[in-house]
């Protein structure tokens, strides 16, 4: 079955970066696109990033442009989110979530969402 | 970006009755080469990731119980529960996928009278 398990929580100074790991598990990690999704406490879900684990190729929303990448190991079937520049307002649960749309078609929505990490950012 | 808004805020509905939910695009989230409404819904729970219920506007998702609907097109969309159970207590988001940034409704809460 799909399983996407992600890293532990953190806690991170601002300034620092921090990076969240996403295992996926039950089906081909290349064949499907990746997002990466965060709730902040007491708010809604804001999309962050999608990612096509067959090349590489991600595209960010402009709020995060510059400062967010999101990289992977096709090796382990694992994609990584880096956040850097933290502040106080990058406090959140982060979920990455499988789409349903294949590599090589029309991004679609998720289906499959991980477990979530929590990122605390204080000094 | 295209903005998201749900009605109500909050839902208060006795076990086994009906409960509807709606959400509102600023523009169409039709897509035109396949004319499909790129609208989905989740459930979340606290402590849990949330759980797809619902794309393509009323496609449910394979394993969601057939209370859950959804209906609509173009801007204007409804998530229907037809007899609440009391494992439906959660926060109902409507998401749209159309265009990026894919943006999500605030949410509606939905608990027990």
């Amino acid at each position: 079955q799909v399983q996407l398990v992600q890293s532990g929580a953190e806690m991170k100074p601002p300034g620092a970066s921090v990076r969240v790991s996403c295992k996926a598990s039950g089906y081909i990690f290349t064949g499907y696109y990746m997002h990466w999704v965060r709730q902040a406490p007491g708010q809604g879900f804001e999309w962050m990033a999608w990612t096509n684990p067959s090349n590489g190729g991600s595209k960010y929303a402009q709020k995060f442009q510059g400062r967010v990448s999101v990289t992977r190991d096709t090796s382990i079937s694992t994609s990584y989110l880096e956040l850097r520049w933290l502040t106080s307002d990058d406090t959140a649960v982060y979920y990455c979530a499988r789409d349903r749309g294949i590599t090589g078609s029309t991004i679609e929505s998720p289906d499959y969402w991980g477990q979530g990490t929590l990122v605390t950012v204080s000094s | 970006d295209i903005v998201m808004t749900q009605s109500p805020d909050f839902l208060a509905v006795s076990l086994g009755e009906r409960a509807t939910i709606n959400c509102k695009a600023s523009q169409s989230v039709v897509y035109s080469p396949n004319n499909k409404s790129y609208l989905a819904w989740y459930q979340h729970k606290p402590k849990q990731p949330p759980k797809t219920l619902i794309y393509w506007a009323s496609t449910r998702e394979s394993g969601v119980p057939d209370r859950f609907s959804g209906s609509g097109s173009g801007t204007d969309f409804t998530l229907t529960i037809s007899s609440l159970q009391a494992e439906d207590v959660a926060v109902y988001y409507c998401q749209q996928y159309c265009c990026s940034p894919c943006t999500f409704g605030p949410g509606t809460r939905v608990e027990l009278k």
